[in-house]
């Protein structure tokens, strides 16, 4: 089956360090894969998708692109706020529209 | 992207009861999904509810705890039968929308169960 493989947090940064989050993933196919952020007290939210191979997807200054070699997607951010903080999950999906498999969360705490 | 509300947001429970959750969407969509996050992890989906037809119960999940109704494109009810404290969680109904059919989420029901 699918399955989804992320670094253990807690992970704790200073302010405009470089933010790395490793993700691994197991599929039969060729999945969608996605980073998912939640906030504390907030639900969860889509924060930047890859469809395919080589995909880069981006949004609010974090990247993740799409390795199939090395079947990984992980999350990347140049210079972190305090307002990122926040537990991140990757995710796949086998299908367009299909079920969501996810990885067990990193939080990361960015102290100022 | 789609629009989500859940309700209630949160409720104590006693062991025994049951409570069933809420899920609108503010558009059509074919599929909705809930899922569980117990306290510290990550999510589990539950099952898939598909309008007109018996919801897809995932390993580990049965109807007669879980069941689910899907009366049409916009609403999904998701109740959790006789409770006990390990149905503490916060559950989460999903939807696909969008061009690409990305997934998202409601705010989530928080429930505890004494």
């Amino acid at each position: 089956g699918n399955s989804v493989t992320q670094m253990e947090g807690p992970v704790t940064l200073s302010e405009e360090a470089f933010l790395t989050i490793n993700c691994t993933y197991t599929a039969t196919g060729y999945p969608s894969l996605f980073w998912y952020v939640q906030y504390p007290g907030e639900g969860l939210q889509l924060l930047l998708k890859a469809t395919k191979a080589d995909d880069k997807g981006s949004n609010k200054g974090f990247e993740a692109t799409y390795r199939k070699e090395t079947t990984s997607f992980h999350l990347e951010k140049g210079s972190v706020q305090v307002s990122d903080s926040a537990v991140y999950f990757c995710a796949l999906s086998e299908a367009a529209g299909n079920k969501l498999t996810f990885g067990g969360g990193t939080r990361v705490l960015v102290k100022p | 992207s789609a629009v989500i509300s859940q309700k209630p947001s949160r409720d104590i429970c006693q062991r025994g009861t049951s409570l069933t959750i809420q899920c609108q969407v503010d558009s059509q969509v074919t599929m909705m999904f809930w899922y569980r996050q117990q306290p510290g992890q990550s999510l589990t989906l539950i099952a898939t509810a598909n309008q007109g037809s018996e919801a897809t119960y995932e390993s580990g999940f049965v109807i007669d705890k879980f069941p689910i109704s899907r009366p049409n494109l916009t609403f999904s009810t998701l109740t959790v039968s006789n409770m006990s404290p390990e149905d503490s969680s916060i559950y989460l109904c999903s939807v696909n929308s969008g061009p690409s059919y990305e997934q998202y989420f409601g705010p989530g029901t928080r429930l505890t169960v004494t």
